[in-house]
């Protein structure tokens, strides 16, 4: 069985600059969630899908973070425009359905560098 | 406020030896707790996990205690393995709430050969 995929593993970008990152789940896992782990910290959730409707994103800075799942399959996050404090791994992971007893699977991240 | 904490940011163990690595929450309402292992350049993978109406779950050399009255959940590793060399993270949630973990910031395990 694959794994969750994520892309690019690494970016480096200037503040002020946009950036994508992309996440395709584990097939036929229906909850996606986006983490951000910044050094030295553990992962914080970002924002949790459920097929391609949003459960929980209280954490997402909305004015300057977006996310998607058309169709409830893969993810887009979109951070426009990036500051120096989101330097950051940025992680996907998956879950078959809702619930604490439902083990996440989680990709490689996303490292984002901001200048 | 971290609600979620391990204290000790790493510890080095001998091989063969036991390694325990320790957790402590302040939101009482947790009531489902993990550990996750991450190597470098890769995502977290689950170790195991309790509920609280246990206080002990183990699985092969991996044990975690909870002790709900102290708030407080330990990991012992028996024996430690070089390959267990890694990052362990504690995660606690409210079940009814779903899976919205709070993680702790992580000890980084050493196996000494």
């Amino acid at each position: 069985e694959a794994g969750v995929a994520q892309s690019p593993r690494y970016k480096i970008i200037e503040k002020r600059q946009s950036v994508a990152f992309w996440c395709n789940p584990i097939s036929g896992h229906a909850t996606l969630y986006w983490y951000q782990q910044i050094l030295g910290q553990g992962p914080k959730l970002l924002i949790q899908f459920q097929n391609n409707g949003v459960v929980d994103d209280s954490q997402l800075p909305k004015d300057r973070f977006s996310a998607e799942r058309l169709k409830g399959v893969d993810s887009t996050l979109k951070i426009q425009p990036a500051k120096l404090e989101d330097s950051a791994v940025y992680l996907c992971a998956s879950s078959l359905v809702h619930g604490s007893s439902y083990e996440q699977y989680f990709g490689p991240g996303t490292r984002l560098t901001v200048t | 406020d971290q609600q979620v904490k391990q204290n000790s940011p790493s510890l080095s163990v001998q091989e063969g030896r036991i390694s325990i690595l320790n957790c402590d929450y302040t939101n009482s309402m947790f009531d489902y707790f993990l550990w996750y292992k991450k190597y470098p350049a890769e995502g977290p993978t689950f170790l195991i996990s309790i509920s609280s109406i246990k206080d002990k779950n183990e699985d092969g050399r991996f044990t975690v205690f909870l002790n709900k009255s102290a708030k407080h959940l330990s990991l012992h590793i028996v024996p430690s393995q070089p390959g267990d060399s890694a990052v362990y993270f504690c995660a606690a949630s409210v079940e009814n709430y779903g899976q919205n973990f709070v993680f702790g910031p992580g000890t980084r395990l050493s196996v000494l050969p």
